[in-house]
């Protein structure tokens, strides 16, 4: 199975900062990922496919990039609603895996 | 408007079984792909099964595979998860999945529905 590692496992920041989480492939993936977003009580939310095409109607402030087992996620100007947990995820082979997620608080 | 509208979930003892179902409306149901991920209470994602558009192909985590039975109903807009020999580690929140298209990502998500499995 493809291990994914997120760092940090949680990180503080102010609105109007730039922020970078990155993710690990145990194995080469390719592009085979996706970045979500996750509010509490809420189902999660696909930012990024394919390493770093952004979905439909979210903010270009998000970003991606890497391939094959090192990626990233940047916010580059944290907004008061991007305080939530981000989550990786490979697809390039079952069983699909997901990273531990990554809690972005408010300093 | 895509929505993924799931139940089944309650109160089961160790052992037991329980079948959840997902209803979907608002896009071609029998082209996408379909997936069951769960979120332990505190916990993050874990993807649990994935079925083709057809139904023919499944795919299943190494933590449930020979327990969980993943299936649809391609008339009925429906998807199902019959969950057998529960164990208190699948206590979870159970969330139905859409494929986005092509490569298993998820576009849309339902409001997910509580397993809890405690005698």
């Amino acid at each position: 199975d493809i291990q994914m590692t997120q760092s940090p496992s949680s990180v503080s920041a102010s609105v109007g900062d730039r922020v970078t989480i990155t993710c690990r492939a145990s194995q080469g993936i390719s592009s085979w990922l996706a970045w979500y977003q996750q509010k509490p009580g809420r189902a999660p939310k696909l930012l990024i496919y394919a390493a770093s095409s952004l979905q439909s109607g979210v903010p270009s402030r998000f970003s991606g990039s890497g391939s094959e087992t090192d990626f990233t996620l940047t916010i580059s100007s944290l907004q008061p609603e991007d305080f939530a947990t981000y989550y990786c995820q490979q697809t390039n082979s079952f069983p699909i895996t997901f990273g531990q997620g990554t809690r972005l608080e408010i300093k | 408007e895509v929505q993924l509208l799931e139940s089944g979930g309650g109160l089961v003892q160790p052992g037991g079984s329980l079948r959840l179902s997902c209803v979907a409306s608002g896009f071609t149901f029998s082209s996408y792909a379909m997936s069951w991920v769960r979120q332990a209470p505190g916990k993050g994602l874990e993807w649990v099964s994935d079925i083709s558009g057809s139904g023919g192909s499944t795919y299943y985590a190494d933590s449930v595979k020979g327990r969980f039975t993943m299936s649809r109903d391609n008339s009925k807009n429906t998807v199902y998860l019959q969950m057998n020999s529960l164990r208190a580690e699948d206590t979870a929140l159970y969330y139905c999945a859409k494929d986005k298209g092509g490569k298993r990502y998820v576009d849309y998500w339902g409001q997910g529905t509580l397993v809890t499995v405690s005698s």
